[in-house]
């Protein structure tokens, strides 16, 4: 059973628009949540985090919103550019400090 | 090196032979772990190595499938009998024990089992 979800496999939005990846998760007792971004042969890289005790974390155009009620997570990119189409992962840490990662949602930026 | 170095980043092997994968974390990180991506699929656990402790295998989809860290530092992940199903990107990650923003991954392995 997935313990963390990305529903949406793919995404394409134009520039400048905003981007909405969300993420659900099952596990109540992930106490941090984190985005990762892939571009193709490479590595996923870290790209902003959340703490369970908190509901929004900004970064730039990067925002990440925490539902614990909901046990939803979304990442909000605004405005959108072309160079962050890539594959965005969710994930969710429990107290061993292990990640369980979501299947991915390829987002595609249109110029 | 600055970063997580894993080798080989290309792999083709003909189906049934073995193949091992090495990764070098980043200095002083005491956590390691292998994640393997298949075709449009997400990130999959293999197994976690913390210190010195007994690795967490929980991951590791066979028992052709198996992982070593020396000295805690540099890890090789063995696949025997490879088939075509272990096709996919391998991807080692190395962090330090709690670390707010997880771990910092390697570029990968694309092992091609033909």
């Amino acid at each position: 059973d997935q313990q963390v979800k990305q529903n949406s496999p793919s995404l394409s939005v134009q520039e400048g628009r905003i981007s909405i990846l969300n993420c659900d998760y099952t596990n109540s007792m992930f106490d941090y949540f984190l985005w990762y971004k892939k571009y193709p042969a490479e590595g996923p890289t870290f790209l902003i985090s959340i703490s369970s005790i908190k509901d929004k974390n900004e970064d730039g155009r990067f925002t990440v919103f925490l539902n614990k009620s909901a046990k939803h997570l979304s990442l909000h990119i605004v405005p959108s550019q072309p160079g962050d189409s890539a594959v965005y992962f969710c994930a969710a840490r429990n107290a061993g400090n292990m990640l369980t990662f979501g299947g991915g949602t390829r987002l595609m930026v249109k110029p | 090196g600055a970063g997580v170095s894993q080798s080989p980043s290309n792999k083709v092997t003909e189906k049934g032979k073995d193949v091992e994968l090495r990764c070098d974390p980043i200095s002083g990180h005491t956590a390691l772990y292998w994640y393997r991506q298949s075709l449009g699929q997400g990130l999959e656990f293999l197994i976690y190595f913390q210190g010195n402790s007994a690795p967490d295998k929980s991951g590791l989809p066979s028992d052709r499938f198996s992982a070593e860290r020396t000295g805690g530092s540099v890890s090789t992940l063995t696949i025997q009998r490879t088939q075509q199903e272990d096709s996919a990107v391998y991807l080692c990650a190395s962090s330090l024990r709690r670390q707010g923003h997880g771990y910092t991954f390697g570029s990968g392995t694309r092992l091609t089992v033909v």
